[in-house]
């Protein structure tokens, strides 16, 4: 257990719609990374937040776009889903200084 | 760019050993990391490499050759519980880049 939280586990939407997907960093970190894994591939980064301000941006389009809370907590929101949205959604919390990141168990959704 | 590439595969048996290469061509490096995934769970931390050499932990040892741009975690003793996806990282920035993992079958 990392300490990493985040919900939904499971998210069933039909393209077009919006969704939110939320994120608890481990106590003490105060940095969150996005990635999406689609199936037998690796995570692919999407965004990073520091002190609530995007630090880094992956190869996503505008409407993938996130949130960072004053107790580090994370939002990920993806507008007008696609299909290929399909995918496990991880965040992982961080220290700033320390490189290691620490994932949750990721958010499965799937796009119909 | 960033290019990292590892085998798709790999089979072995309880007990052995198995190495796992991964070689990276990426624009920036502070490190390489190691994570294990198994089936529908998050990744976690197995190794961390800075420097050059060789770091060794309990039955999995990851080692690093900056100047080759090369990688191997080396996992000894098989278990079956290590049947896994391992997945071979480059962190630059902050940012981690993956290279698409290394399912490894256990079989008894």
């Amino acid at each position: 257990e990392t300490g990493v939280t985040q919900s939904p586990t499971h998210l069933i939407k039909t393209r077009g719609q919006q969704v939110t997907l939320r994120c608890s960093s481990q106590s003490g970190h105060n940095t969150v990374s996005w990635y999406q894994q689609a199936l037998g591939q690796g995570p692919q980064f999407i965004f990073q937040y520091y002190r609530e301000e995007e630090n880094g941006r992956g190869n996503f389009p505008p409407r993938f776009s996130g949130l960072q809370f004053p107790n580090y907590s994370s939002e990920l929101n993806v507008n007008a889903l696609e299909l290929d949205d399909s995918a496990l959604y991880l965040c992982a919390s961080s220290s700033r200084g320390r490189e290691t990141q620490y994932f949750g168990p990721g958010t499965r959704l799937l796009v119909l | 760019g960033q290019n990292i590439d590892q085998p798709t595969e790999m089979t072995a048996t309880e007990g052995a050993i198995v190495q796992i290469n991964c070689t990276y061509q990426t624009s920036g490096f502070n490190g390489l990391f190691w994570y294990q995934q198994h089936a529908g769970e998050a990744p976690t931390f197995l190794s961390y490499n800075v420097l050059d050499g060789l770091e060794e932990k309990g039955r999995f040892s990851s080692f690093l050759s900056r100047s080759k741009g090369y990688s191997y975690l080396l996992l000894k003793e098989l278990q079956m519980k290590d049947s896994a996806s391992y997945l071979c990282a480059v962190i630059n920035d902050y940012k981690l880049s993956f290279g698409a993992g290394t399912t490894v079958t256990v079989r008894a």
